[in-house]
């Protein structure tokens, strides 16, 4: 099952910050996040594991909550290279490589 | 150190013809993984390879599609006889083993079946 993955677009000024939600219906073992601009490559974010910690990059970190089945990507104090469309990636088991991905969550910053 | 490429970029093909798409992994990674995106969905699991093997070709369409990853050699997708409907962008990731690892992806090939 495809997670769900919310807001489905959102509009920033520079400066402020969000949070992109993913969730699954399914137990999760681990999560992907990648942020993908129009027309190239996704490009890795971080990745999440069951029982593991929450996880940092720069200003971009996420945490991941087991029990609710669902990670949350936060954006703090956005720049305009945030621009992009936000992925999770999914998988149920510690074997698991496939990887299900949500929707997309498109992020705009605007000046 | 070069990323995932892939080649060609861009593919025109008319209804009925081969498309054959190109992905050589990252040095050191001997997994491949093939996604297909349609315009504003997200990334579809096609086939997971390793070099001489396919091991998981589950979301693979049974006909028409076809892929491999000779010992020496990119991995190839292979679409016979497309039809409009295989119009998307092909994405192939890589990772150096498996099980939770990061995949990397390319820059994938966008296919337009006129």
């Amino acid at each position: 099952q495809q997670p769900v993955q919310s807001p489905q677009a959102v509009i920033l000024r520079e400066g402020e910050d969000a949070v992109i939600n993913c969730s699954s219906s399914k137990a999760l073992y681990s999560v992907h996040w990648y942020r993908q601009k129009h027309g190239e490559a996704p490009v890795f974010l971080m990745i999440l594991l069951k029982g593991g910690e929450q996880k940092g990059h720069e200003k971009i970190s996420a945490s991941f909550n087991e029990k609710k089945q669902q990670s949350s990507l936060y954006l703090t104090a956005s720049q305009l290279s945030y621009s992009g469309t936000y992925f999770c990636g999914t998988s149920p088991g510690a074997g698991s490589y496939q990887l299900t991905f949500g929707k997309g969550t498109k992020l705009s910053v605007i000046p | 150190n070069a990323g995932v490429m892939q080649n060609p970029r861009h593919l025109v093909r008319r209804r009925g013809q081969e498309a054959r798409l190109r992905c050589s992994p990252m040095k050191g990674h001997s997994h491949v993984y093939w996604y297909r995106q349609l315009p504003e969905e997200g990334l579809k699991f096609m086939v997971y390879l390793q070099k001489e093997n396919i091991i998981d070709e589950s979301g693979m369409p049974k006909e028409r599609f076809s892929a491999e990853f000779p010992k020496e050699g990119p991995s190839i997708l292979r679409i016979q006889q497309v039809v409009r409907g295989d119009s998307a962008a092909y994405f192939c990731a890589s990772s150096p083993g498996q099980q939770q690892e990061t995949q990397y992806f390319g820059p994938g090939t966008r296919l337009l079946v006129l």
